[in-house]
């Protein structure tokens, strides 16, 4: 079965530290992958997708992701956080004409 | 993308009640989905509702306890039957689909978080 997995449930960081996030996903053929980002209180923001092409995604927010298939990953990446970046970060596959979450990574950030 | 509300925001309500959810997009999609986000956890999709047709509910999910509409292409709700304590989550509509095609890219509500007594 189609899946994804985020190992981290948290992640602390430094406001202005490099952040990576970690998703791994388990699919046959060549998978569609997103990242949503949900703040406190709000509804999902996709930051990212990648279909295919460039292995590295540029998102909004300053985000990107690189696709990896020799690993089976694909973080999320951001050189430089700001303190309006915490938040819970949900990596996901698309599996026939549905979308499979991760259990989520949430973020956050040292003053 | 495309704006999109849920009614109400948030509600208290007490067992054995049922409370409808309402999903309202401001332009027409093909696609609208509803999930659970139970405290602390991700999002397990509860059903598809495509207009015209019923809708198709993933496993563990059932029509008596969730009936939903999908009445026209920027409306949809959910209703959650007979409410226990363990139907207390934040519940999220989601659309896919605004040129008719299948893109993969959902986009969400802002949620009602439901809290049962």
């Amino acid at each position: 079965a189609q899946s994804v997995t985020q190992p981290d449930i948290h992640i602390t960081v430094s406001e202005g530290a490099s952040l990576e996030l970690r998703c791994n996903y388990s699919y046959g053929a060549t998978p569609y992958l997103f990242w949503y980002v949900q703040s406190p209180g709000q509804g999902l923001q996709l930051l990212l997708k990648y279909f295919s092409g460039d292995t590295l995604v540029q998102g909004i927010k300053g985000f990107e992701a690189e696709f990896k298939r020799s690993q089976s990953s694909f973080n999320l990446r951001k050189p430089s956080v700001h303190w309006s970046d915490a938040a819970e970060y949900f990596c996901a596959v698309a599996r026939d004409d549905k979308i499979i979450f991760g259990k989520g990574t949430r973020l956050h950030i040292l003053p | 993308s495309a704006v999109i509300s849920q009614k109400p925001s948030r509600d208290i309500c007490q067992r054995g009640t049922s409370l409808t959810i309402q999903c309202q997009v401001d332009s027409q999609v093909t696609m609208m989905f509803w999930y659970r986000q139970q405290p602390g956890q991700s999002l397990t999709l509860i059903a598809t509702a495509n207009q015209g047709s019923e809708a198709t509910y993933e496993s563990g999910f059932v029509i008596d306890k969730f009936p939903i509409s999908r009445p026209n292409l920027t409306f949809s709700t959910l209703t959650v039957s007979n409410m226990s304590p363990e139907d207390s989550s934040i519940y999220l509509c989601s659309v896919e689909g605004f040129t008719g095609g299948l893109t993969y890219e959902q986009y969400f509500g802002p949620g009602t978080r439901l809290t049962v007594t």
